[in-house]
């Protein structure tokens, strides 16, 4: 199985720089993914990785070591509308392919 | 509107009951999950669909949930019996099966169970 590991909360302000962690515990790893999810709204997907180093979409960027079993999402120049939850997802290398999700980190983005 | 449609949104019903929840993937979509999310925590794998075939379901599902997708278009879950511990938000999401896997996810349908 599958059990992934972000923290519950993180406070920044507007303008700053924010890393959310993600340790994952996988027995068939095929990539990482983030989605953001604002209250009462659906997941939306930010990024993904296969394989080690960066991906850089805009101001939000995410990182992986495969050989750690850790990932991370930054997100830069940090707006009020960034504040909702951020998971993180371990991608099975199956057929179905199916996304198992963290708990969540909560970001406050204060002016 | 080409994204995922779920309806409907809101369900609430008395314990016992059966509910069922439709899904309108993105059309172009093979795949199709259902997850589900309570308060605080993340998506959980509930069950998925390539086509119309049922290939992958979450061992912690019980034989009170069932879901179908005939002719590999729209899918519905239907939860009979419903126990106060079914309360949640039932994720539908759709993808294309390419590398990043990407899901996308409709609104959701919320069930309280009374």
């Amino acid at each position: 199985g599958q059990s992934l590991e972000q923290p519950s909360e993180v406070t920044a302000v507007e303008g700053a720089i924010v890393q959310i962690n993600c340790t994952y515990q996988t027995s068939g790893f095929y990539g990482l993914s983030w989605y953001q999810q604002h209250d009462g709204g659906a997941p939306t997907f930010l990024s993904y990785n296969a394989l080690d180093g960066l991906e850089e979409t805009g101001r939000f960027s995410s990182f992986l070591s495969r050989s750690d079993s850790y990932g991370y999402l930054l997100l830069q120049e940090l707006q009020m509308k960034d504040s909702a939850s951020y998971f993180c997802a371990v991608r099975a290398n199956t057929n179905a392919g199916k996304s198992t999700f963290g708990d969540g980190t909560t970001l406050t983005v204060k002016p | 509107d080409t994204g995922v449609s779920q309806n409907p949104r809101h369900k609430i019903t008395k314990r016992g009951q059966n509910v069922t929840f439709r899904c309108d993937p993105i059309s172009e979509h093979n795949r199709l999950y259902w997850y589900r999310q309570t308060l605080g925590q993340g998506p959980e794998f509930l069950t998925y669909f390539q086509n119309e075939a049922q290939l992958e379901k979450s061992r912690l599902l019980s034989d009170r949930f069932s879901a179908e997708r005939p002719k590999g278009s729209f899918s519905t879950l239907e939860i009979q019996r419903t126990e106060q511990g079914d309360s949640a938000m039932y994720l539908c999401a759709s993808s294309s099966g390419l590398q990043t896997g990407e899901l996308f996810f409709g609104e959701g349908s919320r069930l309280t169970v009374l």
